[in-house]
This record gives C-alpha cells, structure tokens and sequence, in this order.
C-alpha cells in the first residue's frame, strides 16, 4: 500500500511564527487531505487538495502530484493552532501526524 | 462543510461485554464510511471500509468476527466490539464519504469527514 511520511514529526513555535508542514507519499494519489486533530480528538477538515494550491485565511496547502509530496503553510500561527496536523491519501491511509504547539 | 455524528462519545463496560458504536451522516448520504482506532499520541489506524448493504471490508490484522461492522442504511454504519477485553480500550473515530453531488457545491467528492469519535474503555 501506498507509505504516507510526515515531517517534522514535532515542531514548537513562538506565536505569531509561520511554518511548514510536509507529507510525502510513495506512489500517485487520488485523493489527499489534511485535518487538524484537536485535544479533544475530533478532525477537522483542512483542505480537500490532490491536488493544486488552496488557501483558508492564515491557512494555505500545496500538493505537487507529481513529485508525490504536499505542503501545508500556517501563518501568524495562534496558540489555538496546536494540536497534530495529519495528512491521508486515498482510502484514508494516514501519517503519522506534526504535533504542534504554539507557545504564547 | 458535512456533520458525523457519533455515539456514545464516552463508553465504559467490563470485560466480556459488547459494545456498540453508531456513526451517522447527519446531512448527506454516505454510500462508504470508515472506522479507525487510534491509541493515545499515535496516528489513525484504518480498521474497515464498510460500504452501505454490502458486507465490510477489513484491514489485514483486524479480526472482524471481533468487530462487527452493519452499514444498513445510507446514513448509519454501527460498530460492534464483541467479548471487549482491556486491551480494546482504545478511540474509535469513524469517517463519511462525501457523495458525488454534494450540498450546495459545499463537498468535493471523496472527501471525508469525521466523526467526534468514541472512547471506550473496558475494565
């Protein structure tokens, strides 16, 4: 099945900070997500992008298809931004997860 | 953007019990829904795809005569945990596909949504 790898796998940063998340997957999709799991553990929907850029107010996302990887952008981050940041591709096989916390 | 609802959010019960989970798509109909488990601070794991009157499919490693998936209807698939042992303490959280015609052009097609999920813990 397709591998689905994110980096980093922990990031700390000061409010107010931009970062980079990234997932890389070993074969061609169809389908990719990005979610948000808060501490109560409910998913929130990010963005639906197999593929193309989309942007969500500080929120942005990249998937380059054919270079099997896709980048999720926080920007101004907030301390309500912490939390893991997961990635899937197709019939939902996640990552691992960007654990995320956003110190104030 | 589509509402899962799940119940119960929360489920204590004692060893040998069964349990059951019910995953609805409150506002759309969802032809596949998913189930995972998640153990604390570990990624989702996919359990079983379950397709709506049709037998479930499931992830090499899962037992299915131990977890029951139904998926009667368009909007509901239950998950039943049978003979629950301590360690099938763990987060079920289920997922609804969207359908190819959405609300409103609010949904892209196969786009999931998730539902609150259950923590079951058995004693």
């Amino acid at each position: 099945g397709i591998q689905v790898e994110q980096s980093p796998p922990d990031l700390i940063l000061q409010e107010g900070a931009n970062s980079t998340l990234r997932c890389n997957f070993s074969d061609s999709v169809n389908n990719l997500q990005w979610f948000h799991q808060n501490p109560w553990g409910q998913l929130i929907n990010l963005f639906y992008i197999p593929s193309g850029t989309k942007q969500n107010g500080r929120l942005s996302a990249t998937t380059v298809a054919t270079e099997r990887y896709s980048l999720l952008y926080i920007s101004s981050s907030q301390t309500t931004d912490s939390g893991v940041y997961f990635c899937a591709v197709d019939d939902m096989r996640f990552g691992a997860g960007t654990r995320l916390t956003v110190k104030p | 953007g589509a509402v899962v609802s799940q119940h119960p959010s929360w489920v204590i019960c004692k060893s040998g019990t069964s349990v059951k989970i019910e995953c609805r798509s409150l506002d759309f109909q969802a032809t596949t829904m998913f189930w995972y488990r998640q153990f604390p601070k570990q990624s989702l794991m996919l359990m079983a795809t379950s397709n709506e009157g049709s037998k479930a499919t499931y992830e090499q490693g899962v037992e299915k005569d131990k977890f029951l998936i139904n998926h009667a209807s368009l909007t509901l698939s239950t998950l039943t945990v049978t003979s629950a042992h301590p360690e099938d303490s763990s987060f079920y959280i289920c997922s609804a596909r969207a359908p190819m015609q959405g609300l409103a052009g609010a949904l892209s097609y196969n786009e999931q949504f998730f539902g609150p999920g259950t923590r079951l813990t058995v004693l």
